[in-house]
């Protein structure tokens, strides 16, 4: 059965320090990965998404993700934060085997960037 | 291109009654996704709607039901609210099969309230 895990409800960094979202998938298959985030009483807007290719995602907002296979994991990182940055961010992995299909979501991360 | 769009943005209800939330996929896109996003829970699949059939099924009880029409939009019918119904309610359209790139496209959310 698909799963993703998110083991920090929080994160805290300073404005203009790199910042480390973390994410473990457990998959069937070959995992297609992706990162959302969700400012209040919004929807989920997409960052990007590991489907094959490099393990280095680059996405939007200057995010980035590396794909670790033997780690089964896909953390999200950003070399330099900004406080705009602060929101609820989730993983998400669905199986290889199709395109389509449900995400299978994370619970989120709450990240907060201080001034 | 026009996002996902939703309806209503909030929603009142008393325990008992009866909800209905629509949702407007992109332009194009032929499945429809629910997920309920209660406080404390994060995303927790509903249904997923593809060409106006259901594909697949959440852990959630019949009186969540649903249904995709030819215009590939969608309703969420709940019944018999029950106080813990009260969260946000988000849709997700992607692309058909052949042009599907994995990704989910999440509209506004319809805020369900139940007293």
């Amino acid at each position: 059965a698909q799963s993703v895990a998110q083991p920090e409800d929080q994160v805290n960094v300073a404005e203009g320090n790199p910042l480390t979202v973390k994410c473990t998938y457990s998959v069937s298959g070959n995992p297609y990965l992706f990162w959302y985030v969700q400012y209040p009483n919004r929807g989920l807007q997409f960052l990007l998404k590991y489907i094959t290719g490099d393990n280095l995602v680059k996405g939007s907002y200057g995010f980035e993700a590396e794909f670790n296979k033997s780690q089964t994991s896909f953390h999200l990182k950003k070399p330099s934060a900004l406080v705009s940055d602060s929101a609820l961010y989730f993983c998400a992995v669905r199986d290889g085997g199709s395109t389509l299909g449900r995400l299978y979501f994370g619970r989120g991360t709450q990240l907060t960037v201080w001034p | 291109e026009a996002g996902v769009t939703q309806s209503p943005t909030h929603l009142i209800k008393t325990r008992g009654q009866q909800a209905t939330l629509r949702c407007s996929p992109i332009s194009g896109h032929t499945s429809v996704y629910w997920y309920q996003q209660a406080l404390g829970l994060g995303l927790q699949f509903l249904l997923w709607y593809d060409e106006g059939e259901e594909r697949n099924r959440g852990n959630f009880p019949p009186r969540f039901s649903g249904r995709q029409f030819p215009n590939y939009s969608s309703e969420l019918n709940v019944n018999a609210l029950e106080l813990e119904d009260s969260a946000l309610y988000l849709c997700a359209s992607s692309r058909p099969g052949r042009q599907n790139t994995g990704e989910l496209f999440f509209g506004e959310g319809s805020r369900l309230t139940v007293l």
